[in-house]
C-alpha cells in the first residue's frame, strides 16, 4: 500500500525566505511521487513528478524536490519565496507500475509574509 | 486544448435530491478519474475509466454513487439521495498514462448539501 505524510498542515515564511515543505512517502514498491499546487476554488496544479530517474526534480515556478530513499522523503524546496507562492501543497504517491491512482497527503497550507 | 473541464463549478442542493456533475478531459487522454476532497483534506480517490471501461471503485463510492464515461470522452458522475457528509469538491482528472506523466485536474465542483 502507499501513502504520504505531510508534516506541518501550516507553513509561514517571509517574502524572499526559503520554502521547504516537507512530505514522507510509503511504498511497498519504487514510488512515482508528484507535488501538486491548488490555488483557492482551483484544482490542482502539477509542480514536478520523480518517476525514476534524476533524484532532483526541478518543477515550474522555481520548485524543486530530492528524492531521498534511505529517508524514505520527497520534500519540495523553493529558494525565496514569492508573494504569488501563497497556495496548499499536495503531496501525492503512486506504486508506479500502472496502478490506477494516486495517494495525497492531508496538504500543507502556504502562507508568504511580505 | 482547453484542460479538463467540469460542469457545473458549484451545485447548492437539498438533502435527498439527486445531482450529476459533468466531466470533459483532455481529448487525447483515455483514462479519467473522480476524487472528492473535503475541507481541510487531500484529494481521495472514488473511481477511475480506461476509455469507457470502469475499472476501479473505491469503497468510498457507496451505492448512491454512480459514474459512467459511455463513449470513451465525458463522464458523468450522478449521487443519489444526497446527504450533508456528500459536500465537498468533486474533482476529475485525466491522464495518458497514471504513473508517468501525472494527472490533468479539472477545477472541480463543489457540492453544498443543505
Amino acid at each position: 500500500a502507499q501513502s504520504v505524510t505531510q508534516l506541518g498542515s501550516h507553513v509561514s515564511v517571509s517574502e524572499g525566505a526559503l520554502v521547504l515543505l516537507r512530505c514522507n512517502y510509503s511504498s511497498s514498491v519504487p514510488p512515482y511521487l508528484f507535488w501538486y499546487v491548488q490555488y483557492p476554488n482551483q484544482g490542482l496544479q502539477l509542480l514536478l513528478k520523480y518517476t525514476s530517474a534524476a533524484t532532483l526534480v526541478k518543477g515550474i515556478n522555481g520548485f524543486e524536490a530530492e528524492f531521498k530513499k534511505s529517508e524514505t522523503s520527497f520534500h519540495l524546496t523553493k529558494p525565496s519565496a514569492h508573494m504569488s507562492d501563497a497556495a496548499e501543497y499536495f503531496c501525492a504517491v503512486s506504486d508506479g507500475t500502472g496502478a490506477n491512482n494516486l495517494f495525497f497527503g492531508t496538504g500543507t497550507r502556504l502562507t508568504v509574509i511580505p | 486544448d482547453t484542460g479538463v473541464s467540469q460542469d457545473p463549478r458549484h451545485k447548492i442542493t437539498k438533502r435527498g435530491q439527486n445531482v450529476t456533475f459533468r466531466c470533459d478531459p483532455i481529448s487525447e487522454h483515455n483514462r479519467l478519474y473522480w476524487y472528492r476532497q473535503t475541507l481541510g483534506q487531500g484529494p481521495e480517490f472514488l473511481t477511475y475509466f480506461q476509455n469507457e471501461a470502469q475499472l476501479e471503485k473505491s469503497r468510498l463510492l457507496s451505492d448512491r454513487f454512480s459514474a459512467e464515461r459511455p463513449k470513451g470522452s465525458f463522464s458523468t458522475l450522478e449521487i443519489q439521495r444526497t446527504e450533508q457528509g456528500d459536500s465537498a469538491m468533486y474533482l476529475c482528472a485525466s491522464s495518458l498514462k497514471q504513473g508517468v506523466d501525472g494527472y490533468t485536474f479539472g477545477s472541480g465542483t463543489r457540492l453544498t448539501v443543505v
